[in-house]
């Protein structure tokens, strides 16, 4: 069974670049593509990109400018950064697979999620 | 960039009943790439629903979803009190994926 786990600090200073990283684990890195989403205290979800396990990226057009993702096939792990935060950062950040089913990619595996507070 | 418009923002059921939930687009799209997914309080989404109309591995049958064009629907049968829930539906149009606001069921 595939698990996911995000890892990083719960408190990121404004201006500042948030980081964080999700351990995949059950299953290889490779031959997937791997997602962030955020989720604002009590909003809905929002997508933010997602990488590809050869290093590929694509950014959600309204973060673009401030997205980094990378990839560790060595460690099983891809990395999120998100530079010049502010309070709007604010959410809980999930890592996700986008698993190919019928020829179309959904997110079917999700970590639980860890909570990134933007303050100073 | 398309919009999804979930409706109602909030429905009120009680459990054995049957509940319709609506995800509008802002235009056409291809219903293979519609998905839907539910997310319990303080829980991670779950996938529930993909190609609009197939469930996901060890969903339910009284989940079932419908729809093409731009007027998706997920119904649940018969409700249970694991589904009180919020729901989301989600479309990815390549590169990029959007979700809809959610509509949340709660006990009436």
């Amino acid at each position: 069974q595939v698990q996911l786990q995000e890892s990083g600090p719960g408190l990121v200073t404004p201006s500042e670049t948030l980081s964080l990283t999700c351990t995949v684990s059950g299953g290889s890195i490779n031959i997937f593509y791997w997602s962030w989403i955020r989720q604002p205290p009590g909003k809905g979800l929002e997508w933010i990109g997602y990488i590809y396990y050869t290093g590929s990226t694509d950014y959600n057009p309204s973060l673009k400018s401030r997205v980094t993702m990378s990839v560790d096939t060595s460690k099983n792990q891809f990395s999120l950064r998100l530079n010049s935060v502010t309070p709007a950062d604010t959410a809980v950040y999930y890592c996700a697979r986008l698993g190919r089913i019928a020829g179309r990619y959904y997110f079917d595996y999700w970590g639980q999620g860890t909570l990134v507070t933007v303050s100073s | 960039e398309i919009v999804l418009s979930q409706s109602p923002g909030t429905l009120s059921l009680s459990p054995g009943e049957r509940a319709t939930l609506s995800c509008r687009a802002s235009q056409s799209i291809d219903s293979t790439f519609l998905a839907w997914y539910q997310q319990r309080p303080g829980q991670r989404p779950r996938l529930l629903i993909y190609g609009a109309s197939s469930r996901a591995t060890g969903i339910p049958d009284r989940f079932s979803g419908s729809g093409s064009g731009t007027d998706f629907t997920l119904t649940i049968s018969r409700l249970e009190p694991e589904d009180f829930a919020v729901y989301y539906c989600q479309q990815h149009l390549d590169p990029f994926y959007t979700f809809g606001q959610g509509t949340k069921l709660e006990t009436k």
